[in-house]
């Protein structure tokens, strides 16, 4: 069966420090996929990232970092000199196929 | 903007009611998704459709079901309504399967009072 864990349930930084979601995941299949999604206030769930197993390389866009580890199943996801904007909630998610397996998310306070 | 709609935004009703959801996929993609999103049991994969066929299943309640159109819009239908069917359902969609990325609408929170 397939499992992400996101053990960190709220993280609370003051504006301009950097921050680090932990994303640890347990699956059999060699061919997988990661995902991203940010949940704002709002509510909708706002695509991030999307990684393929095969495929390690760190990525960066903007403010934002993806660490891709296989050995260690974790795909953890950075914020930068984060700001008040970025304040959401965080879901790591996983599929081999089709449906998205979800981790808890992490709630991230970000104060000015 | 994601490119997928879902109506309606807000649903009110009473325990025992019926309630259908509806979901437009965005252009050109074939697979719709639902999920639901509740305080106890977090965000929960219910059922998939790919052009018009069901592909996979989650822990969907009988008393719940769904179909994808001709025109590849999804409908969820919620029946028996009880208390503890309140929660955030979200459709999402996707070009095709096997692991493109989905893309979520904005949810309908239902409130079953």
């Amino acid at each position: 069966a397939q499992k992400v864990t996101q053990a960190q349930t709220e993280i609370s930084v003051v504006e301009k420090e950097d921050v680090t979601l932990d994303c640890v995941y347990e699956t059999r299949d060699t061919t997988y996929y990661l995902f991203w999604y940010k949940q704002p206030p709002s509510g909708e769930l706002v695509f991030l990232i999307r990684r393929n197993s095969f495929d390690e390389q760190n990525e960066i866009s903007g403010r934002y970092s993806w660490n891709f580890q296989k050995s260690t199943s974790s795909f953890n996801f950075t914020i930068t000199a984060s700001q008040v904007v970025d304040s959401a909630v965080y879901f790591c998610a996983l599929t081999n196929r089709d449906k998205l397996v979800f981790g808890a998310g992490t709630i991230l306070r970000v104060k000015s | 903007d994601s490119g997928v709609t879902q109506t309606p935004k807000h649903l009110i009703t009473a325990t025992g009611q019926r309630v259908t959801l509806r979901c437009s996929p965005r252009s050109g993609d074939l697979s719709v998704y639902w999920y639901q999103q509740s305080l106890d049991q977090g965000l929960q994969f219910l059922i998939q459709y790919y052009n018009g066929e069901e592909r996979a299943k989650g822990n969907i309640l009988e008393r719940f079901s769904a179909q994808q159109f001709p025109d590849l819009h999804s409908e969820l239908n919620l029946s028996s309504l009880e208390l503890g069917d309140s929660a955030l359902y979200f459709c999402a969609s996707s070009p095709r399967v096997g692991g493109d990325t989905q893309y979520f609408g904005p949810g309908t929170r239902l409130t079953v009072l």
